[in-house]
C-alpha cells in the first residue's frame, strides 16, 4: 500500500512565523502535490513537483513556497504565516506523469493566530 | 474561474436509495475524471475514475456516467448504506501532449448523509 505521511496532524502558529509542513511518501513516486482544503471551496492546488528539485505553481501559490531535495519528501513553506492561511493542508503523491491516481496523506490542520 | 462545478452541496438519502452527485466542467482538454471519497479526519481516497472514451463505468455499487457533449459527469451510488456517509469530490485533469499530467482540479464537494 502506498503510504503518504504528514509530519503533524495539528499545528498552531502565530502570525508572521515561518512554517514548515513536511510530507513523505514511501512508494518512490515521482510526482508530489500540496493542496489546501477549505469548507465550501473543496481542494485547491498550491504547488506540485514532477521530480527532485522541480516545482510548478498550482492555482493558489501566493504566500507559499516548496522544497523537494529528496524524492520521497516534499515540504510546503509559509514564509510569514497569516490568518488567512488557516486551513487543512493535504499532501498527495502520484507514481508519475503517465499515471493518474493521486494518493493523499491524512492532512495537517494549521491554525494561524 | 471555477472549472469544475459540483452539486448538490449536501445530500440526504435513505438507506437503500440511490445517491446522485453531479459535476460539470468547462475545460474541454480535461481527459481524466475521478471521484474521491473523504471520511472525517482522513485524506481523500480515490473511489472510481473515468476517461472520456467511455460513457459509463461501474464498480460495485458505484457508477460514473459521463456525457462529453454536455461536459458533465455524475456519480451514482446504488443501494446507499450508512457507511457511505462521507464527503465526495469530483475532479478533473488533463494530459499534455508530452505525456505529462497536471494536478487535479476539484469540485467543492458534496456532504452525503445516508439515514438508516
Amino acid at each position: 500500500d502506498v503510504k503518504v505521511t504528514q509530519s503533524s496532524r495539528y499545528l498552531v502558529k502565530r502570525t508572521g512565523e515561518k512554517v514548515f509542513l513536511e510530507c513523505v511518501q514511501d512508494m518512490d513516486h515521482e510526482n508530489m502535490f500540496w493542496y489546501r482544503q477549505d469548507p465550501g471551496l473543496g481542494l485547491r492546488l498550491i504547488y506540485f513537483s514532477y521530480d527532485v528539485k522541480m516545482k510548478e505553481k498550482g492555482d493558489i501559490p501566493e504566500g507559499y513556497s516548496v522544497s523537494r531535495e529528496k524524492k520521497e519528501r516534499f515540504s510546503l513553506i509559509l514564509e510569514s504565516a497569516s490568518t488567512n492561511q488557516t486551513s487543512m493542508y493535504l499532501c498527495a503523491s502520484r507514481e508519475g506523469a503517465s499515471s493518474y491516481e493521486q494518493y493523499f496523506g491524512p492532512g495537517t490542520r494549521l491554525t494561524v493566530t | 474561474q471555477q472549472q469544475v462545478k459540483q452539486s448538490p452541496q449536501s445530500l440526504i438519502v435513505q438507506k437503500g436509495g440511490i445517491s446522485i452527485i453531479n459535476c460539470a466542467y468547462e475545460n474541454t482538454a480535461f481527459d481524466y475524471f475521478p471521484w474521491y471519497q473523504q471520511f472525517p479526519g482522513k485524506g481523500p481516497a480515490l473511489l472510481i475514475a473515468i476517461r472520456p472514451d467511455v460513457s459509463e463505468k461501474k464498480e460495485g455499487r458505484f457508477t460514473i456516467s459521463f456525457n462529453k457533449s454536455a461536459k458533465q459527469f455524475s456519480l451514482h451510488i446504488m443501494d446507499s448504506q450508512p457507511g457511505d456517509s462521507a464527503t465526495y469530490f469530483c475532479a478533473a485533469s488533463e494530459t499534455y501532449s508530452g505525456g505529462g499530467a497536471d494536478g487535479l482540479t476539484f469540485g467543492k464537494g458534496t456532504h452525503l448523509i445516508i439515514q438508516p
